[in-house]
């Protein structure tokens, strides 16, 4: 059974820093590209960021580009999101999830249940 | 940048039909799929690849994809249907890019 397990999620002051981890188990995980997707409250799904299953290869949006970094450890299963110079914009539930294929992001099968982040002083 | 828009809500009556439209440039060129979120709830996969049902999806879930439009289609629509509903497009010029999602109303 595919499993996926956010933390690090809390309360942060604006300009501080938070790095999100992401467990994962039931598949084999260096196969696949891993991907990070927010929803602010009461929003819609915002796409963050993404990661090859080699880690060779990392994707971002716009809006977090040069603040956020992806990165995986294989041996560990786990994919992270370190998050520097938040803002309040930033606030939302950080959910980690599989790509259904291989080779692209084209969907994502598994969810994780989100983490929480919130940016407030 | 890539936009997919969304109709904001959608209705319809039990055991009716229900079609949740994307929009987005030359959209039919590339792959789309649907998630399904209910409240408190993380996103499921009901459709990928514009056409394909994950396992365990009912049949009653049917997608296409062509032109600037993709379409999810519930057929028969249940109760338990009544859900959030957002599209996303892949490709390597936009990545990934969600749709603002569309609230399906069955009543």
């Amino acid at each position: 059974e595919v499993q996926l397990l956010e933390s690090g999620g809390g309360l942060v002051q604006p300009g501080g820093s938070l790095r999100l981890s992401c467990a994962a188990s039931g598949f084999t995980f260096s196969t696949y590209a891993m991907t990070w997707v927010r929803q602010a409250p009461g929003k819609g799904l915002e796409w963050v960021s993404a990661i090859s299953g080699s880690g060779g290869s990392t994707y971002y949006a716009d809006s977090v580009k040069g603040r956020f970094t992806i990165s995986r450890d294989n041996s560990k299963n786990t994919v992270y999101l370190q998050m520097n110079s938040l803002r309040a914009e930033d606030t939302a539930v950080y959910y980690c999830a599989k790509a259904a294929e291989y080779s692209n992001l084209s969907s994502f099968d598994f969810w994780g249940q989100g983490t929480l982040v919130t940016v407030s002083s | 940048s890539y936009e997919l828009i969304q109709p904001t809500s959608v209705s319809v009556s039990p055991g009716q039909t229900a079609s949740i439209t994307c929009s987005g440039d030359k959209l039919g060129d590339k792959y789309a799929c649907w998630y399904q979120q209910k409240p408190g709830q993380s996103p499921v996969l009901v459709m990928y690849q514009d056409t394909k049902r994950p396992s365990g999806i009912p049949e009653r879930f049917s997608g296409s994809n062509s032109g600037n439009t993709a379409t999810l289609t519930i057929s028969g629509t249940q109760a338990m249907d009544e859900a959030d509903y957002y599209c996303q497009a892949w490709d390597s010029s936009i990545y990934v890019v969600f749709g603002g999602g569309t609230k399906l109303t069955v009543l």
